[in-house]
């Protein structure tokens, strides 16, 4: 079954401890990206990638890394999460630009 | 960047038509999108349209473009309780990789 997965789906943790959000995807795809929900702010942009080791910054990327060394995975890294990043995750990934993308199941993180 | 922007609420009966609409300001925007996003999901994909086109029509679903106003709506005829979601816009210009922005979500109720 095509999917895009995310790990975990949610999470609680404490202001400062690294925490990794996995995204995988089995459609070998090239296009994957990151995305925050807010409420009342829609989705916003984190980063987004176009291959393998081909990162771009989105429109809110400060205090998160990602990594794109496999195809297949994207892992979106908050080194020392704080509050403001208590939010809706989610991951997706396209065969292309201007073609459908598809979606995870989002990963709720609350920050303490 | 881009801003785009909706109406955050739409409450109709069943059977009547909606209308959901969306102004963006960045005209270079290649592809424009419809999300459809249910309870404790991911978003879905609806339909897109090329900005060199007007409208398109997808069984219930009609998406109509007015560049000069940058303004895009969209229909759902015979609206069914089973379309009870959150609706998004989005747009993306050509060659951006995956970039593309979000509106802020239109919640769609259907009353019986």
């Amino acid at each position: 079954e095509a999917q895009v997965t995310q790990n975990p789906r949610y999470l609680i943790t404490v202001t400062g401890k690294k925490l990794t959000v996995t995204c995988s995807q089995n459609m070998n795809h090239e296009y994957m990206s990151w995305y925050r929900q807010d409420p009342g702010l829609g989705l916003r942009q984190i980063y987004y990638s176009m291959n393998v080791e081909v990162t771009d910054k989105g429109d809110v990327p400060e205090g998160y890394k990602v990594s794109r060394k496999e195809k297949r995975n994207f892992p979106l890294i908050l080194e020392s999460p704080s509050p403001n990043q208590t939010s809706l995750y989610f991951c997706a990934s396209s065969l292309g630009t201007g073609v459908e993308q598809y979606f995870g199941p989002g990963t709720r993180l609350t920050v303490t | 960047g881009e801003d785009v922007e909706q109406s955050l609420f739409l409450s109709v009966r069943e059977g009547d038509s909606s209308v959901i609409n969306c102004t963006y300001t960045d005209s270079s925007s290649t592809y424009l999108y419809w999300y459809k996003q249910e309870p404790g999901a991911g978003l879905q994909l609806l339909t897109y349209i090329f900005s060199n086109m007007d409208m398109k029509q997808d069984q219930r679903l009609t998406v109509l473009l007015n560049k000069k106003d940058k303004h895009l709506s969209l229909r759902i005829a015979d609206t069914q309780t089973g379309d009870s979601a959150i609706y998004f816009c989005a747009g993306g210009p050509w060659g951006g990789g995956n970039k593309l922005t979000f509106g802020t979500g239109t919640q769609l109720k259907v009353e019986l």
